[in-house]
Parts: C-alpha cells; structure tokens; sequence
C-alpha cells in the first residue's frame, strides 16, 4: 500500500517568489492535514480537511497561505508570496475518518527562502 | 489548551544501554497519548499510543510507554537500545488534534 507522498521534497526560492506543495494521501483516507515543522520543533497544525472541507483552518496565516483539496483526495498548500521565515518543513498526513490519533505522514517537503 | 512537555531536548545514549524519554502532558481531562518517531530525512511514524485500558504500552521496535495520570506523564522507554534508533521523537496528545511536544533526539553512540 503505497504511503502519503508529498512534492517536490526540496524547494529553494527567492522571497516574495510564490510555492506550492502537494500531497496524495493514503488510499480512501478522508482526513488530511498540513503541518508545519521548524527547525527543532514539532510539527504544528496549519489545516485540517474532512474530504474537501476545510474544518479547521485557525492556524493557517489566510494572508500569504492558501490550501486547497478540490475532490477531497490530494491537496496543495500554496504560499504566495513566500518570506524568509517560511523556511520549514512542510508535512502532509492522512487518517481515517474518526481518527483516534493514529497519522500517516509524508516525508515532507523543505522549504528555503532566500 | 492542552500542552506537551518534552523534558530532553537531546539524550545521549550507549549501544545496548536502557533509555527513558520523558514526556508531561497538561490536562484534566481524559486524553489520548501518542509517541511518534522521526528518522532523520523522513516523516514520522508512529510508535505507540495510549487511548484507555492498561496504562503500559507497547509499541514498535521494543519500545513501551507507561501513562501515569497522577504525574501526567507518559514516559517513553526501551531496555536496550541500538544504533538504528538513532531520531528524533515526538510525544504528542490529542485535543482532539494532535499537539506535539518539541521533540527529544535521541543519539545512540556504538
């Protein structure tokens, strides 16, 4: 069974420049998220979809960062315009509906902004 | 809102030696605790979890975890450790989202 696959796993651009991430989660997993991961840090819940709602969304900086997941399989994270604080790592997880915590995540993708 | 404690930010470690990794967690309420592995370049995978029932977990690759509500804490341990366990590790708990801890790495030395 094949895991959730995240792309491209490296991105470097120049700040202001814009990026996107997507993901393919696990087969017929109806709960995808995106994480946030600094350097040092554990990974931080940027947005989290139900299918294609987007049912919690309160961490994701709505000026510059934009997700979307149109057919509630894969999904892409966009940042617009990127800044060099955005550096990090991008995570992509699944789980089944109902989830009691068990995620499946992507090998991520790393972002640096120059 | 509940929060993680990772009290080791690194813990250095012989081969073959016992390891604990301690994890705090803040609530009064009934959680759902969770240890998740970081191998370096790779997401994380899960290694063990703690919804209800026997507080002594185990998890993948030999590792137990024992939740004790008294001290809100779900310690992670193994007896003997290997160079292949060589990550970083996430104490997490669900609220229901996942909150993570900051992560403790773990540095086996042959």
């Amino acid at each position: 069974e094949a895991g959730v696959v995240q792309s491209p796993r490296y991105k470097i651009i120049e700040k202001k420049q814009p990026v996107a991430f997507w993901c393919n989660p696990i087969s017929g997993h109806n709960t995808l998220y995106w994480y946030l991961q600094n350097l040092g840090q554990g990974p931080e819940l940027l947005i989290r979809y139900e299918n294609e709602e987007a049912v919690d969304d309160s961490q994701l900086p709505k000026d510059r960062f934009s997700a979307e997941r149109l057919k509630g399989v894969d999904s892409t994270l966009k940042i617009q315009p990127a800044e060099l604080g955005d550096s990090a790592v991008y995570l992509c997880a699944s789980s089944l509906r109902g989830y009691t915590g068990e995620l499946f995540f992507g090998e991520g993708s790393r972002l640096t902004v120059l | 809102a509940q929060s993680v404690t990772q009290l080791d930010s690194q813990v250095p470690v012989f081969e073959e030696a016992p390891v604990e990794l301690r994890c705090n967690y803040s609530s009064s309420v009934s959680v759902y605790l969770f240890w998740y592995v970081q191998y370096p370049n790779q997401g994380l995978q899960l290694l063990l979890k703690y919804l209800s029932g026997s507080t002594l977990v185990k998890g993948i690759n030999g590792f137990e975890a024992e939740f004790n509500k008294s001290q809100t804490s779900f310690h992670l341990r193994k007896p003997s450790v290997h160079i292949s366990d060589t990550a970083e590790y996430f104490c997490a708990v669900s609220e229901p989202q996942l909150i993570f801890g900051t992560g403790t790495r773990l540095q086996v030395f042959p």
